[in-house]
């Protein structure tokens, strides 16, 4: 009954230095997603994958690259972090893309100082 | 282009009194969803009601309920006997058959005693 699991819930990075956020949905989910929420701008998708093998971009994808590694686990890398990606980033999951709803992770506030 | 508006970024209802926020969307697309998320200071993003753009009949969860004019891109959340539980960010959000889930700016609900 996880769901959508999203590590770290919280990371602290300096400028340059490079991390992976992890996902990983347990309902069998064929599409994952990864957002970032900026404070007055909602939600804006960072890269997608449709599917097992799949990757597409988002709105915001520079800086940013991602693997899907099995159904189960999507995972965003930031290679070289900068202050303006310091958001709270939402990993979430569906059964196709056109669907009943997202379901999200609890979120990953990142800091990038 | 799609874009998703919420111009109340904040409201307030008192409790057991009903409450409606707003939202507009712009499209071109002819077949889409529309959802209401909801967002408590937990950060969990949780789906409240949905909507499809072929189904005239607006869509009821128990004491949220949706108007949507579809000729108006119109899709306001109503919430009726408000609880101190309802009291989160709520986002409208919009899919498309382009499979990004768009979503709007967000309101913050208060809920008084």
């Amino acid at each position: 009954n996880a769901g959508v699991t999203q590590t770290p819930k919280f990371q602290v990075l300096k400028t340059g230095q490079s991390m992976t956020l992890q996902c990983a949905q347990d309902m069998n989910h064929n599409s994952m997603y990864w957002y970032r929420q900026d404070p007055g701008m909602g939600l804006r998708l960072i890269y997608y994958s449709a599917s097992e093998g799949t990757t597409d971009k988002g709105e915001v994808p520079n800086g940013y690259n991602v693997s899907r590694l099995n159904k189960r686990e999507f995972s965003l890398r930031l290679e070289s972090a900068a202050p303006s990606q310091t958001s709270v980033y939402f990993c979430a999951s569906s059964v196709t893309l056109q669907n009943y709803g997202y379901t999200f992770g609890s979120g990953t506030r990142l800091t990038v100082v | 282009a799609q874009t998703v508006t919420q111009s109340q970024p904040e409201m307030s209802v008192q409790e057991a009194e009903t409450v409606t926020l707003s939202c507009t969307y712009d499209t071109s697309e002819s077949d889409y969803y529309l959802f209401w998320y909801k967002q408590p200071p937990s950060r969990q993003m949780i789906l409240v009601i949905r909507q499809e753009a072929y189904k005239q009949q607006n869509a009821t969860e128990n004491r949220f309920s949706v108007n949507f004019q579809k000729a108006a891109k119109s899709f306001s959340l109503k919430i009726s006997d408000s609880q101190l539980g309802d009291a989160a960010m709520y986002f409208c959000a919009f899919l498309t058959g382009a499979n990004n889930l768009f979503f709007g700016t967000g309101t913050r609900l208060t809920v008084i005693p």
